[in-house]
């Protein structure tokens, strides 16, 4: 299993570009998070997915757009980049159990210039 | 609303010594679960140990023990014997209830080890 990915490792952008953030897992996990993290801070919830169909919006959702059309893959979608969005994001996945950890993917860092 | 507090921001501590990273949290719901997360400079989220809110014993991973207070609403990290490998950030985390599909993250602690 390759568990979680993610592509690219590493983006820059110009303000006003868009992009997709890819995100797949192969361990059929329900549940699938995006997070964002600044520097020297914890994680932030941008939106969530309970399975394919369904999402959701975390703690910090403005300018991001998600969608989950299969369980493997949950894109996230920077509709106008801002250098407010420069960060390192991690896509997570989990099972739908009580007691599961997420598993996460190893990041992708991104640059708004 | 659920919260995550971590109030040390960082730690040093010699080689060998125990260490206890403190975390408390802010929850109505009674099912909840706690997560423990070391991320090395290298970037990766590593899980560490779990404890759910009904669990009488507290968890315990190796080195690595959840020093589970309920009524103080307090999951502490205690890592016996600590390791150079040991130094990172990490991060307290809850899930509420206990199957949700969030989980939020406190602010962190970096630890760093001194030989």
């Amino acid at each position: 299993n390759a568990g979680v990915t993610q592509t690219p490792k590493f983006q820059v952008l110009k303000t006003g570009q868009s992009m997709t953030l890819q995100c797949a897992q192969d361990m059929n996990h329900e549940y699938m998070s995006w997070y964002r993290q600044d520097p020297g801070m914890g994680l932030r919830l941008i939106h969530y997915s309970v399975g394919a169909g369904i999402t959701d919006q975390g703690e910090v959702p403005n300018g991001y757009n998600v969608s989950r059309s299969t369980t493997e893959d949950f894109p996230l979608r920077l509709l106008s980049a801002a250098p407010s969005q420069t960060s390192v994001y991690f896509c997570a996945s989990s099972r739908r159990l009580a007691g599961e950890t997420q598993y996460f993917g190893p990041g992708t860092r991104l640059l708004v210039l | 609303a659920q919260k995550i507090t971590q109030t040390q921001p960082g730690m040093f501590v010699q080689e060998k010594e125990a260490v206890t990273l403190d975390c408390t949290y802010d929850t109505s719901d009674q099912s909840y679960g706690l997560f423990w997360y070391k991320q090395p400079s290298s970037g990766e989220m590593i899980f560490l140990i779990y404890q759910g809110s009904y669990d009488e014993q507290n968890a315990t991973e190796g080195r690595y023990s959840l020093n589970f207070q309920k009524a103080r609403k307090s999951a502490n990290l205690v890592i016996s014997a600590s390791q150079l490998g040991d130094s990172a950030m990490y991060f307290c985390a809850m899930r509420e209830p206990m199957g949700a599909s969030k989980i939020i993250f406190g602010s962190g602690t970096r630890l760093s080890i001194r030989p």
